[in-house]
């Protein structure tokens, strides 16, 4: 199956730092979603983005379906922005099946 | 439109014994999906479904998991003779059919077998 490796596993950020996390995958994708994990536990959908660039707010991504990766932008960062960040793929030729995740990226921000 | 809401929130049973989880997705959402969740890893796709239709299931979904969802609405996860393995979080999202596929996810159910 495809997999999906997640760079890098920990990061400590002061608040107001930025940075980049980094999601690869080793087959073509028709499907790629960043998640939120908050401490509590939930799951919050941060971007659908298999192709291109999107921005919301603080965060933006960009996916490079060709290379076969996608980055995670966090600017200003700040102490709500903890938690665990997940890349997850759909491989192509399928429609709105199985995601695999990625082990994901603890992020700590720091006041 | 109050999300995805999953019942209960905690489990706590004895080996043996079945537990059963119900997930309610947003009304619009045709796709309903199950995930598994251990610490510090990534959620594991269980099953999903396309209104009532159950269109693939993993292979962690041994014999003694069930998961129904019998009239496109809610769905329940069937777990009969629990093992302390199974101890997980049990997660559930809907989708839309089309794209964009964004997930919506449920805040959990955790399950711990004592």
């Amino acid at each position: 199956g495809i997999q999906v490796e997640q760079s890098p596993p920990d990061l400590i950020l002061q608040e107001g730092a930025n940075s980049t996390l980094r999601c690869n995958f080793s087959d073509s994708v028709n499907n790629l979603q960043w998640f939120h994990q908050n401490p509590w536990g939930q799951l919050i959908n941060l971007f659908y983005i298999p192709s291109g660039t999107k921005q919301n707010g603080r965060l933006s991504a960009t996916t490079v379906a060709t290379e076969r990766y996608s980055l995670l932008y966090i600017s200003s960062s700040q102490t709500t922005d903890s938690g665990v960040y997940f890349c997850a793929v759909e491989p192509g030729g399928t429609s709105g099946s199985r995601l695999t995740f990625g082990e994901g990226t603890q992020l700590t921000v720091n006041p | 439109d109050t999300g995805v809401s999953q019942n209960p929130r905690h489990k706590i049973t004895k080996r043996g014994q079945n537990v059963t989880f119900r997930c309610d997705p947003i009304s619009e959402h045709n796709r309903l999906y199950w995930y598994r969740q251990t610490l510090g890893q990534g959620p594991e796709f269980l099953t999903y479904f396309q209104n009532e239709a159950q269109l693939e299931k993993s292979r962690l979904l041994s014999d003694r998991f069930s998961a129904e969802r019998p009239k496109g609405s809610f769905s329940t996860l069937e777990i009969q003779r629990t093992e302390q393995g199974d101890s997980a979080m049990y997660l559930c999202a809907s989708s839309w059919w089309g794209p964009p596929y964004g997930y919506t996810f449920g805040s959990g159910t955790r399950l711990t077998v004592v």
